[in-house]
């Protein structure tokens, strides 16, 4: 059964850093696309980065050069870390697994709160 | 990249059918997408796959009153015999070579 399990989520001030982890069972994550999508209060789902099997990643505008995406094949695992982060970061971070040109599981997401 | 669009909201009766609509921008007409639906407080649930001939991939465990269609620009997410719990709102995504692209989310009242 493939399973997404997002951790590391918090409240951080302004100008702060964290890191998240997305563990993943039932598949090899570097086989697949793997995204952080995020979702603010009240809206609606943006995406935020990817990682290709082959290594490449992509990030959207809003975060780029604040976030790093990466993943550790022996742990099955995949990361963001956020640095530089704005109240505008506020939102539940989901993890995503992506096939043949859609997302087919979600994690259940985690809350990241910025805040002075 | 391509832009999604959906409406922001749509009802239907208890026991009847809705048809959602996402609509491919001008030049992508021809992408996949796929249907997302998030119950209150809960994460996102893949439903379907959707080419541009109107074939879908269903999720595991969605139930077949859930149904797919394609025509020209539009990707269309049919739910028959409403229940209670597909009170929800519903995205459609696709991607576009480096890109990850969400419509902005139906939500749909039944009533």
């Amino acid at each position: 059964e493939v399973q997404l399990v997002e951790s590391g989520g918090g409240f951080v001030q302004p100008g702060g850093s964290l890191r998240l982890s997305c563990a993943a069972s039932g598949f090899t994550v570097s086989t697949y696309y793997m995204s952080w999508v995020r979702q603010a209060p009240g809206k609606g789902l943006e995406w935020v980065s990817v990682v290709f099997s082959g290594g490449t990643t992509h990030f959207a505008d809003s975060v780029k050069g604040r976030f790093t995406i990466s993943r550790d094949n022996s742990k099955n695992t995949l990361y963001l870390q956020m640095s530089s982060l704005r109240p505008e970061d506020t939102a539940v971070y989901y993890c995503a697994r992506s096939s043949n040109g859609g997302t087919d599981y979600w994690g259940q997401g985690t809350l990241v709160t910025v805040s002075s | 990249q391509p832009v999604l669009t959906q409406p922001s909201s749509a009802s239907a009766s208890l026991g009847s059918s809705v048809k959602l609509t996402c609509t491919l921008s001008s030049g992508h007409s021809s992408y996949m997408i796929a249907w997302h639906q998030q119950q209150p407080g809960k994460a996102p649930r893949y439903l379907m796959k959707l080419d541009r001939s109107g074939g879908y991939d269903m999720g595991s465990g969605v139930p077949d009153r859930f149904s797919g269609s394609s025509s020209g620009a539009g990707r269309y997410l049919t739910i028959s015999n409403l229940q209670s719990e597909d009170e929800a709102d519903y995205y459609c995504e696709t991607w576009d070579s480096d890109t990850q692209v969400f419509g902005g989310g139906t939500k749909l009242t039944v009533l």
